[in-house]
């Protein structure tokens, strides 16, 4: 069965670093999210893309937070600097499209731990 | 007031008790309506649809009332196995087809 993957699974880094997360999505899917999901909250979506392009992105906060998908297949999700309320699961997701109903897949997720 | 709400529980049940979750949602261009179930540190998995009908899985009954605004999921005969985090989620079908999640339902099943 085709799965989203998402790497590193586990991340621990000091306040003011950078980090990158890394996403691909199911083949065959121009939809790709990411979310971020806080403990005790539901996922938060942080910005959507149709292929290459951003579609959603009025939740990302764009002074430290970037995404790119350059070749509308995988994409990166960046924080720099990291703050200590990034703490969080970052939960990245694809769907065959963007409009009407489609089932999201979600990936196993990335734990980032800022101290 | 946050756009889906769910009593976040715990529910702690026995095995083979029937529970039943409730989710309100207040924005009125939601059109499509969904139950994910989330185990601890995993990610959400699709359950179910809601249909404006009423929709039956196995043990799992979801119900929609738009003029309420509320949703509903029932389990009958609650088995270990169902221990974990019930997200409510609504598909809001403007010009984002957003996916909006409440905060989930805990449960917990006991022997």
């Amino acid at each position: 069965e085709a799965e989203v993957a998402q790497s590193p699974r586990y991340k621990i880094t000091e306040k003011s670093q950078a980090v990158a997360f890394w996403c691909d999505p199911i083949s065959g899917h121009a939809t790709l999210y990411w979310y971020r999901q806080i403990l005790g909250q539901g996922p938060e979506l942080l910005v959507q893309f149709q292929d290459e392009s951003v579609v959603d992105d009025s939740q990302l906060p764009k002074d430290r937070f970037s995404a790119e998908r350059l070749k509308g297949v995988d994409s990166t999700l960046k924080i720099q600097p990291a703050e200590l309320g990034d703490s969080a699961m970052y939960l990245c997701a694809s769907s065959l499209r963007t409009s009407g109903y489609n089932e999201q897949f979600f990936g196993p997720g990335t734990r980032l731990t800022v101290l | 007031r946050k756009e889906v709400e769910q009593d976040p529980g715990p529910f702690n049940v026995p095995e083979g008790a029937t529970v039943a979750f409730n989710c309100t949602y207040s924005n009125s261009a939601s059109q499509s309506f969904f139950w994910y179930r989330q185990d601890c540190r995993k990610e959400p998995k699709l359950l179910m649809s809601v249909y404006s009908s009423g929709n039956e899985d196995g043990r799992f009954t979801a119900q929609l009332n738009r003029a309420s605004q509320y949703i509903s999921l029932l389990i009958r005969d609650s088995k270990l196995s169902d221990s974990a985090t019930y997200l409510c989620v609504v598909n809001r079908e403007d010009s984002s087809y957003k996916l909006i999640f409440g905060s989930g339902t805990r449960l917990l099943v006991r022997p």
